[in-house]
């Protein structure tokens, strides 16, 4: 079982770009989160999805897209970037009721400039 | 507004010792709660957790304690050791329908164990 994947590991981009952070895990888990982890922060919860079709918001969604075309797959979309979107981005996947311990992947390091 | 908090961004303690790590949440519809360890460059692990019917965890080295009233929950680590070093976070999360995976975590603090 390959669990949480997350690509890509590193990323730079000019502000203004735009790119997609992509998730998938293999664990049939219904519940799929992106979370950023700031200096000071702790991991603020961006957009969640319950299931293929459904998503939304968390604590801090401004300026990011998601969806869930599928159980596996729960993509990250920056639409256009910005400096204070640097940060380490996490996805988490996990069932929805029993026990809710979420698995996470190993980040994305996303750099603005 | 912070509804999770961990008031002590770092600890640092002797090997063999207890590490005590705290964690304070200010939402009442909290009442599920796990704590998460993490080492530089990788996703946070989980490590432990605790439903609010119960006052006390415990796994191996790790105990977490659960004080409803006072809205507060701690780590115990008993004995500590160097591999324990890592940043903790607590998170809480209310356990009704379609938010059962909705983390909310703390800002972590990253325990130091010194041999």
């Amino acid at each position: 079982n390959a669990g949480v994947t997350q690509t890509p590991k590193f990323q730079v981009l000019k502000t203004g770009q735009s790119m997609t952070l992509q998730c998938a895990q293999d664990m049939n888990h219904e519940y799929m989160s992106w979370y950023r982890q700031d200096p000071g922060m702790g991991l603020r919860l961006i957009h969640y999805s319950v299931g293929a079709g459904i998503t939304d918001q968390g604590e801090v969604p401004n300026g990011y897209n998601v969806s869930r075309s599928t159980t596996e797959d729960f993509p990250l979309r920056l639409l256009s970037a910005a400096p204070s979107q640097t940060s380490v981005y996490f996805c988490a996947s996990s069932y929805l009721y029993t026990g809710v311990e979420a698995f996470f992947g190993q980040g994305t390091r996303l750099t603005v400039v | 507004d912070q509804q999770v908090k961990q008031n002590s961004p770092s600890l640092s303690v002797q090997e063999g010792r207890i590490s005590i790590l705290n964690c304070d949440y200010t939402n009442s519809m909290f009442d599920y709660f796990l704590w998460y360890k993490k080492y530089p460059a990788e996703g946070p692990t989980f490590l432990i957790s605790i439903s609010s019917i119960k006052d006390k965890n415990e796994d191996g080295r790790f105990t977490v304690f659960l004080n409803k009233s006072a809205k507060h929950l701690s780590l115990h680590i008993v004995p500590s050791q160097p591999g324990d070093s890592a940043v903790y976070f607590c998170a809480a999360t209310p356990m009704i329908y379609n938010q059962g995976g909705k983390l909310i975590f703390g800002q972590g603090t990253e325990l130091s164990v010194k041999p």
